[in-house]
């Protein structure tokens, strides 16, 4: 069976700080798909970053950066010069290809990220 | 392009009761998932739609059904609500049955659900 912990309940940094995010996944696929979502108070979940399990090249996009490491099943997010409006609930999630497509999200419990000004 | 749209957005309905939740996905998605959330359990996978059939679902009582129409609009239903059942309920659409594996999934804004 597929999970995802996110053992950071709340966080929070001081504008400008950079912030990481950590996630742990287990899965006997060798096949998935990981993902970072984003939840405003709105309520919302808005899609942030894919990785799939065949591509450990890690990236920076903007503020955004993440670190896929398949040896400790790590997918971690980073925001870097973090802003009041990167306030929100972050989750992680992993979707197994069984079967020859992916179907279903499991998420973690999420990370409340307060940014204060 | 209009994202995936959610009605009602806010919902108070009476233990017991039956109620139905809408989701008009991305135009040209043809995939339809929905999601539960609840402060305790999380977000939780209820069922996946693909060209009007039921493709995957998740470990929640029959009381839980859905269902997709020819234009992919998708509703929701749960019948003899439970206290419980109480959650913001999340819609998402894609693109390709293969969901987020190419494509990603688009969430709509929820319906929140409370029972009383």
């Amino acid at each position: 069976a597929q999970k995802v912990t996110q053992a950071q309940t709340e966080i929070s940094v001081v504008e400008k700080e950079d912030v990481t995010l950590d996630c742990v996944y287990e899965t006997r696929d060798t096949t998935y798909y990981l993902f970072w979502y984003k939840q405003p108070p709105s309520g919302e979940l808005v899609f942030l970053i894919r990785r799939n399990s065949f591509d450990e090249q890690n990236e920076i996009s903007g503020r955004y950066s993440w670190n896929f490491q398949k040896s400790t099943s790590s997918f971690n997010f980073t925001i870097t010069a973090s802003q009041v409006v990167d306030s929100a609930v972050y989750f992680c999630a992993l979707s197994e290809y069984s079967s020859g497509s992916a179907r279903q999200l499991t998420f973690g419990s999420g990370t409340q990220l307060t940014v204060l000004p | 392009k209009a994202g995936v749209t959610q009605t009602p957005r806010y919902l108070i309905k009476t233990r017991g009761q039956q109620v139905t939740l809408s989701c008009s996905p991305i135009s040209g998605h043809r995939s339809v998932s929905w999601y539960q959330q609840t402060p305790g359990q999380g977000l939780q996978f209820l069922f996946e739609y693909f060209s009007e059939t039921q493709r995957n679902k998740g470990n929640f009582p029959g009381r839980f059904s859905g269902r997709q129409f020819s234009n992919s609009r998708s509703e929701m239903n749960v019948s003899t609500l439970e206290l419980g059942d109480s959650a913001l309920y999340l819609c998402a659409s894609s693109l390709s049955r293969k969901g987020p594996t190419n494509y990603g999934y688009t969430f709509g804004s929820g319906t929140r659900l409370t029972v009383v």
